[in-house]
Parts: C-alpha cells; structure tokens; sequence
C-alpha cells in the first residue's frame, strides 16, 4: 500500500507569516498528480492546490505555492502571508496504482495566531 | 460550480441498526468513493465506484457495503452498525483531471 507521511501535526504560525507543511510519499507512478487539501473546522474538504509531477514547474495559487521535488518524493506547501482563515487541517494526497485512487496523509492542523 | 451533497451532517443510530448514507454530485463523475475520516488516522477508502453498478474495495471495507444504481448516487450501507463504526464519512467523486471533491460530511454516531 501506499504511504503519505505528514511530519507535522501541529504547526502554528503569526498572522501574516510564511509557514510550510511537509509532504512526503511513496507512489510508484511515473505520471501522477499530487494534491493539498484544506478542511476547516466542522467546514467542507477543499483543494487547495495541485501539482503535476511531469511538470518542472511548482504550482502556485494566490499565497499557497508547493515546493516539489520530484527525486526526493517530497511535496511541501508554502502559505505565504498566513491569515486567519488559513487555520486548517491540511491534507496530502497522492495517487495509488494507476491513478484511480488517491492516499492521504494524516493531515497537519495549522493554528493562525493573531 | 462542483456540487457534492449528503443526505445528512448528523446522525445518531443505535448498535444493530441498518444505516444509510447516501452521497449525490452533479457533475456527471463516473468515480466516486467514500472514506472514513478519524483523529490521527487521515481519511480512509472504504469502498470506491467506477461505473455505474461497479465497485471496489477500498482498504478498510469490513462492515460496510455500497450500492452506485445511478450515475450521480452513490450510497453507504452498514448492514449493522457497531459503536467502532462512530466515525466521521466523506463522499467524494472525481474529475477527469484527478481531483477529488468532497461533500460536507456525516459525522455518525452509534450508541
């Protein structure tokens, strides 16, 4: 089985702060994409942001980018500017066997401290 | 916008009852699984559909069924609850493009 291992499961970080997750996994893929998600108390799960491993490029959206790198497994995602309403669980995920399913971590909860 | 609706956000049933969690998109998805999601353990597969009438195993399947009779309408059946089956469950479906969205949650209760 695949594993996505979240280091962190407490972070904590100053309004307006930069703070980044760490993300590794283990998936045999070649092609895959890799995915953060978002659940904020008692709210709905959301994408946050996505990243295709063919692509050199790291993704970014608004004030979340990812650091990816490829070799080393490892996709962590940067907050830039931390608000309020970024306090979160914060899910890895990446892609089983032929993409079909995906493998999550056991998720980050990041405190924004004002 | 991507829609993922379940039929409840709350419910209590008792040890032994038949239970019913239904999961609705309307984004026309072929793929659409549910997991269970508990503190320190992340989001868990229990089962998955791919088709209509078509299913799989996800990694902790025991005590759980599903039913896909329609495209949009994918259903999580515990034959009889038990207390360990107090959980919160996420439905979501996929896009062609990989991503997953997800509904609301059912934050069960078996008493």
């Amino acid at each position: 089985a695949q594993t996505v291992t979240q280091s962190q499961p407490e972070m904590s970080v100053q309004e307006a702060e930069t703070v980044t997750l760490s993300c590794t996994y283990d998936t045999s893929e070649s092609d895959y994409y890799l995915f953060w998600y978002k659940q904020p108390p008692s709210r709905q799960m959301i994408l946050v942001i996505r990243q295709e491993a063919y692509k050199q490029q790291n993704a970014t959206e608004n004030r979340f980018s990812v650091n990816f790198q490829k070799a080393a497994k490892s996709f962590s995602l940067k907050i830039s500017d931390s608000q309020l309403g970024d306090a979160a669980m914060y899910f890895c995920a990446s892609p089983e066997v032929g993409n079909e399913k995906l493998t999550f971590g056991t998720g980050t909860r990041l405190t924004i401290i004002p | 916008d991507v829609k993922v609706t379940q039929s409840s956000r709350y419910l209590v049933k008792r040890t032994g009852e038949k239970v019913f969690l239904e999961c609705v998109q309307d984004m026309d998805h072929e793929n659409m699984f549910w997991y269970r999601q508990d503190p320190g353990l992340g989001l868990r597969l229990i089962y998955f559909s791919y088709d209509v009438k078509m299913k799989e195993k996800g990694d902790i399947p025991e005590g759980y069924s599903v039913s896909r009779e329609k495209k949009e309408r994918f259903s999580l059946i515990l034959e009889s609850a038990s207390t360990n089956q107090t959980s919160m469950y996420l439905c979501a479906s996929r896009a062609p493009s990989y991503e997953q969205y997800f509904g609301p949650g059912t934050r069960l209760t078996v008493t």
